[in-house]
């Protein structure tokens, strides 16, 4: 299978600071890339679609300010929590699309925010 | 109703047993079916997938689906303590076992396979 990679795989911050979460195709060009969050125990709720070359789509409830994404070329999509509180604290997926258009997930980040 | 629904179990069979792992879907849900296994702690990794009526076997694992029912499941022969995972199925809008965007997946059923 395709290889998706996630930097870093886990950090801790302070509240209020912005933490960058770096998403990238390994073997593959990925003109879309998802982002999921998931909580203890709950499954994955899709956030985002990452596309190259044009803003991203947030799915609702998301707050698109707070959480920034960059998808600046076909191996690569940054998400950006910003300000982060808390109530952030979560494993974030990325996944990536090939062109047979099979989604395969990046290793998680998880984010603790103090 | 939610668009995926799980048996959220949990499930707990014996080694060399067949787990059975079911799904259901709500109309909204599209063509194509995944299924995904996660282990604690990591991300979850595709297992199969299956867009036609009817049987897919890989190895251990057999997908089943019935969209008649709009019911999706996975069974696992020959059980081992290897596969002891949360198990997700997830509903992708391409047909033909792709997905173009948004995955909607179910809450995940936790398999446990007992020596």
């Amino acid at each position: 299978g395709a290889v998706v990679s996630q930097h870093p795989s886990w950090v801790i911050c302070k509240s209020g600071t912005s933490v960058k979460i770096e998403c990238r195709s390994l073997d593959f060009q990925a003109t879309t890339m998802f982002w999921y969050r998931q909580f203890p125990k709950q499954s994955l709720m899709l956030m985002a679609t990452s596309n190259e070359g044009s803003k991203a789509t947030y799915e609702q409830g998301v707050e698109k300010d707070k959480f920034l994404i960059n998808h600046a070329s076909l191996t690569l999509s940054t998400l950006t929590v910003t300000s982060a509180h808390p109530e952030d604290s979560s494993f974030y997926i990325c996944s990536a699309l090939t062109n047979e258009k099979t989604q395969y997930f990046g290793p998680g980040t998880r984010l603790l925010v103090l | 109703q939610k668009e995926v629904e799980q048996n959220s179990g949990p499930l707990s069979v014996p080694e060399g047993a067949i787990a059975s792992l079911n799904c259901t879907y709500s109309d909204r849900v599209s063509q194509s079916f995944f299924w995904y296994r996660q282990y604690s702690g990591k991300s979850p990794e595709l297992i199969m997938s299956i867009y036609s009526n009817g049987d897919k076997e890989d190895g251990r694992f057999t997908a089943q689906l019935n969209k008649a029912s709009q019911y999706v499941s996975l069974l696992i022969r020959d059980s081992q303590p290897s596969d002891s995972a949360t198990y997700l199925c997830a509903g992708g809008d391409g047909a033909g076992g792709t997905s173009y965007g948004k995955l909607t997946f179910g809450q995940g059923t936790i398999l446990t396979v007992h020596p």
